[in-house]
Order: C-alpha cells, then sequence, then structure tokens
C-alpha cells in the first residue's frame, strides 16, 4: 500500500505539555513534508524538509529530518488548544519516478485545556 | 487570491449513481491532484496531472473511476457506477512545482447510500 506509518496514531495532552509524532520510512526520502489537517478541515502545508539532519522551528514547532533521510519528527513545546488536529508528514521516496507525493496515516492530537 | 476550488462540497447519491467531482486549482500550478480521505485508509493518492497529462494513475482503484483535466484551469474525477464503499472525502489539491507544497481544497465528501 501507500502509507506510512507515523507514531502515535492518537495522543491526549495537557494543554502546555509537550508532544511529538515520529514519521518512519524504511527507504531514503527525498524530503519530506508537513501538514496539519484540523477536525472537518482539509490539510495545510506547515513546512519541507530537505537535507539530511536539517532542522527547522515555527514557533513552538521543530521539525527535523533524520541523519539518514528515512524519518523525521514534529515536535510542539507546550501545546495549546489551537494546535488540535491531525498531523500528516507526507515523502517522496529518492529516485522516485514520479512525483508522489504520499501521506503517512496522522497522528490526531486532542488537547485538554 | 483563490485557492483550490471544488464542488460539490456534499454529495449524497444512491448506489449506481453517476458522480462527478470537480476541481478549479490556483491559477499557474502545473501539478494537480485528487486525493482520498477515509478513517481506513487515510489520504491516498488516485492520480496526478502535470500540465493537464496525467502522469501516474496507479492510485485510481478502480475502471469505475476516471479523472480528465481538459485545461489548466478544471479537472474531474468521475466514478461511474457508485458503489457504497466509495464513500469518502475527495481532496483535489493543485502545487506550483514538482517538488512544492500542495495546496487543498475544502473536499467534496461523497456519501453512497
Amino acid at each position: 500500500g501507500q502509507q506510512v506509518m507515523q507514531i502515535p496514531q492518537y495522543q491526549h495532552v495537557q494543554e502546555g505539555e509537550d508532544f511529538t509524532t515520529y514519521c518512519n520510512s524504511s527507504t531514503t526520502l527525498s524530503n519530506i513534508q508537513w501538514y496539519k489537517q484540523r477536525p472537518g478541515g482539509h490539510p495545510v502545508f506547515l513546512i519541507q524538509l530537505v537535507k539530511s539532519g536539517e532542522v527547522k522551528k515555527q514557533k513552538r514547532l521543530t521539525f527535523q529530518f533524520g541523519e539518514a533521510k528515512k524519518n523525521s519528527s514534529l515536535h510542539i513545546t507546550a501545546t495549546q488548544t489551537t494546535d488540535v488536529g491531525t498531523y500528516f508528514c507526507a515523502l517522496r521516496r529518492h529516485g522516485g519516478a514520479t512525483n508522489k507525493l504520499i501521506f503517512g496515516t496522522g497522528t490526531l492530537l486532542a488537547v485538554q485545556p | 487570491d483563490a485557492g483550490v476550488i471544488q464542488s460539490p462540497r456534499h454529495e449524497v447519491t444512491e448506489m449506481g449513481q453517476e458522480v462527478t467531482l470537480r476541481c478549479k486549482p490556483i491559477s499557474g500550478h502545473d501539478y494537480l491532484f485528487w486525493y482520498r480521505q477515509t478513517m481506513m485508509r487515510g489520504l491516498e493518492l488516485l492520480i496526478y496531472f502535470n500540465n493537464n497529462v496525467p502522469i501516474d494513475d496507479s492510485g485510481m482503484p478502480e475502471d469505475r473511476f476516471s479523472a480528465k483535466m481538459p485545461n489548466a484551469s478544471f479537472s474531474t474525477l468521475k466514478i461511474q457506477p457508485s458503489e457504497p464503499r466509495d464513500s469518502a472525502v475527495y481532496f483535489c489539491a493543485s502545487s506550483l512545482s514538482q517538488t512544492g507544497e500542495l495546496f487543498f481544497g475544502e473536499g467534496s465528501r461523497l456519501t453512497v447510500l
């Protein structure tokens, strides 16, 4: 199948706690993107990582690309209720013949005020 | 600027009926993607186009599904005949470049009774 595993599938946190989701691939990736989908909404692009070991920050969000370009993580510091939603990684495999962007299974984040 | 526009937003139909979903990508975007989202299978890439030409349709479930892009500003996804298992949210997305971010429409929620 097309899916890429993300862990955990679901996480429930208290507001102010940290949150991390992981995306793993068995093959080397060309690049990886992260999207957020609010309940009832559509996926919205957050960031793209291209380089091995790359780390990018967006306010409370930290994105990391593994050294081997096979995994990635998204960490949210001090979650807020506005962080609620499903976070997806989306990847293109290195050397792929097409521009297929395959989405991960997603991590649903619930934040309790 | 208008984003990706999809219609209809909601469609309820009976098994066996033909369904046509429509998408207008962002002007100037050369790539158009059709995704399907269900709880069981997540976000699946069905087909994508580059400059109106279908590049990869390996995700199209079966012959009942067909997609066209007659010009740069319009695409359709047709299901004929529809079945209850086709019930899902169908997203259209467009991107400016081969490796760029995807801009999603708000989706078409299809229910086949």
